[in-house]
């Protein structure tokens, strides 16, 4: 079983809908989480960064993390066609000397919006 | 534009060869990370450097190393080369390595393997 499970998709969503996306977790030393974006084979890029429970809203992106659970989510409101792309969760626990700052990713989920 | 670089963006070659990948960080991080993404295994952690140390490891195979110079760019090189090794490589870096500072991604360097 891997650490981070992610549903691939593909998510295909109307243009304007709220496309919805998550992931579940097995390592409870896991304290930050963030979600990337990566359009086909181009680099990740940051979207949203959360330390531990809680939601953080920025713009359209809401993300949500439910330690107790194991369980994060990002949802992006007002979805539109250039949304359409790879969004990849991650996660770390505290850096500890020995353990570095390494990110355990999810698979990724794919999402179409269409016009 | 993350401010990572990576060189080269595609490298096509033989089995059995060597390559070296080349990454510049964001100016000012001394953490530097190497990860590679295939179709089937997505994004796959193999190793970090810091300040030009080793600093973890991960799923990095044994014909595979990395290297941080005092100037902080890294290197991966690659060798023994398999078809299997095909993939994208990719460079993230992230300031001093307090917990919660967070990692940028070059554009990454597609190696096909033929």
């Amino acid at each position: 079983q891997k650490e981070v499970e992610q549903d691939p998709g593909p998510l295909s969503v109307p243009e304007g809908a709220i496309v919805s996306l998550n992931c579940t977790y097995s390592n409870s030393a896991f304290q930050y989480f963030m979600w990337y974006r990566q359009y086909s084979r181009k680099g990740p890029e940051l979207l949203m960064y959360t330390y531990s429970s809680g939601n953080k809203e920025d713009g359209r992106f809401t993300a949500q993390v439910d330690k107790s659970s194991k369980y994060i989510s990002l949802f992006i409101r007002d979805s539109q066609p250039s949304d359409s792309a790879t969004y990849l969760c991650a996660m770390r626990g505290i850096e500890l000397k020995a353990a570095g700052n390494k990110l355990t990713f999810g698979g990724g989920t794919r999402v179409l919006v269409k016009p | 534009d993350s401010g990572v670089t990576q060189t080269p963006k595609h490298l096509i070659t033989a089995t059995g060869q060597r390559v070296t990948l080349r990454c510049s960080p964001r100016s000012g991080d001394l953490s530097v990370y190497w990860y590679q993404q295939s179709l089937d295994q997505g994004l796959q952690f193999l190793i970090q450097y810091y300040n030009g140390e080793e600093r973890a490891k991960g799923n990095i195979l044994e014909r595979f190393s990395a290297q941080q110079f005092p100037d902080l760019h890294s290197e991966l090189n690659l060798s023994s080369l398999e078809l299997g090794d095909s993939a994208l490589y990719f460079c993230a870096s992230s300031a001093q390595g307090r917990a919660g500072n967070t990692i940028y991604f070059g554009e990454g360097s597609w190696l096909t393997v033929v």
